[in-house]
């Protein structure tokens, strides 16, 4: 089984502030951690992923999260916001290879950026 | 590189009628995934078509169905729409099956049943 709570459901920032949208799972196995973002009207893009690699991933547009396991945490931060960065962001759980391939989608965290 | 192509991007049905969404993967890409999403129940799992097969189903009544193409190009169809029905459709496809190997998401179907 698995789950996974995004802790915020609105985030506001001002541009130029550190970013942090925090996510956290629960999973009886290894998992598989993805962050997505969307724009209005848009379908879903690829932030990062985590795959059992380094702890600490980097992804596009100068995000990057750190898988924590003692915590089962998988939050997401950028050091310095731009308002381009306004959007909705999901955190997503997989089962490893081998399992039921369906991923588990957060509610999704607002971030608001201001000017 | 061409995207994921998902037509039409808008939809208003009556209540009752069916509807069919199509969904063009990128090239090469042989898995496709359907997603619901709406605001109450965010983004939901419909089912995932690979090599012209369903893999894996989510919860969903069996009004809700699909097909995949010897092309990878995927159909959903929802028959005796319902006003719950309304939602946008977004559909996801990779290279191998499940999300471990990167979705790449459409835009879109909106459907708006009234």
């Amino acid at each position: 089984a698995q789950s996974v709570t995004q802790l915020d459901s609105h985030v506001s920032v001002s541009e130029g502030t550190p970013v942090l949208l925090r996510c956290n799972y629960s999973s009886s196995y290894s998992p598989s951690l993805f962050w997505y973002v969307q724009h209005p009207n848009k379908g879903l893009q690829l932030l990062l992923k985590y795959t059992s690699a380094a702890t600490l991933v980097k992804g596009i547009n100068g995000f990057e999260a750190e898988f924590k396991k003692s915590e089962t945490s998988f939050h997401l931060t950028k050091p310095s916001a731009h308002m381009s960065d306004a959007a909705e962001y999901f955190c997503v759980v997989s089962p490893p290879a081998g399992g039921s391939y369906i991923p588990t989608f957060g509610r999704g965290t607002s971030l608001i950026v201001h000017p | 590189k061409a995207g994921v192509t998902q037509t039409p991007r808008y939809l208003i049905k009556t209540r009752g009628q069916q509807v069919t969404l199509s969904c063009s993967p990128i090239s090469g890409h042989r898995s496709v995934s359907w997603y619901q999403q709406t605001p109450g129940q965010g983004l939901q799992f419909l089912f995932e078509y690979f090599s012209e097969t369903q893999r894996n189903k989510g919860n969903f009544p069996g009004r809700f169905s699909g097909r995949q193409f010897s092309n990878s190009r995927s159909e959903m169809n929802v028959s005796t729409l319902e006003l719950g029905d309304s939602a946008l459709y977004l559909c996801a496809s990779s290279p191998g099956q499940g999300i471990r190997n990167g979705y790449t998401f459409g835009s879109g179907t909106r459907l708006t049943v009234v």
